[in-house]
């Protein structure tokens, strides 16, 4: 059973970083890209960023590059997501996506919650 | 800046059959774009439902159907049930790795 599971938000104050992480399970996870997908409070979701299976490409969304990187540990099982230069318009559920397969986000974390205030 | 839209809202009957659709800002869709579709209860994570236009997830039910409906992808729920009351969002990949969310579909089964 493929099993997500994210830990790391939590309440940071603006111009602060926070890492999140996601703990995979169930699927060799050395071969599969990973994404993460974000959803503020009451809103739709948002595409953030997604990683290629090695890790070699990654990609992001206008709204955080240059501020977040993603990357992965393939020993660990890991995916990662390293938050800079925080912005209240970041506060979100950030959640952990296993793909893109087939151009699809094809199972997902319960997601931890980002806030971004003072 | 890609927008893919997707109607506010949408009511069906129990048992009745609604079409949701997905479009872009500017163009039309095809399979080209890779369309997926997800489910998503309130205060729950996404559950895939569609892949690459018409390819059902694991463990979705045959009342969930995708295509491509005059220049729009679309997904179709036939027989709608009570617990199909919720949220829906596609996905466009609209290339160099970047992956657009649509605006979502609340659906109401009444």
């Amino acid at each position: 059973e493929v099993q997500l599971l994210e830990s790391g938000g939590g309440l940071v104050q603006p111009g602060g970083s926070l890492r999140l992480s996601c703990a995979a399970s169930g699927f060799t996870f050395s071969r599969s890209g990973m994404s993460w997908v974000r959803q503020a409070p009451g809103k739709g979701l948002e595409y953030v960023s997604v990683i290629t299976s090695s890790g070699g490409a990654t990609y992001y969304a206008d709204s955080v590059k240059g501020r977040f990187t993603i990357s992965r540990d393939n020993s660990k099982n890991t995916l990662y997501l390293q938050m800079n230069s925080l912005r209240t318009e970041d506060t979100a559920v950030y959640y952990c996506a296993k793909g893109p397969r087939n151009w699809t986000f094809d199972y997902w974390g319960q997601g931890t919650l980002v806030t971004v205030s003072s | 800046q890609t927008v893919v839209t997707q109607e506010p809202s949408f009511s069906v009957s129990p048992g009745g059959t609604v079409t949701l659709t997905c479009g872009l800002s500017s163009g039309s869709v095809s399979t080209s774009y890779y369309p997926s579709w997800y489910q998503q209860t309130p205060g729950q994570a996404p559950r895939t439902l569609i892949d690459s236009t018409n390819t059902r997830s694991s463990g979705v039910p045959d009342r969930f159907s995708g295509s491509i409906l005059e220049n729009k992808a679309a997904l179709t729920i036939t027989g709608a049930q009570a617990d199909d009351e919720c949220d829906y969002y596609c996905v466009l990949y609209i290339g160099s790795g970047i992956y657009v969310f649509g605006t979502g579909t609340k659906v109401t089964v009444l």
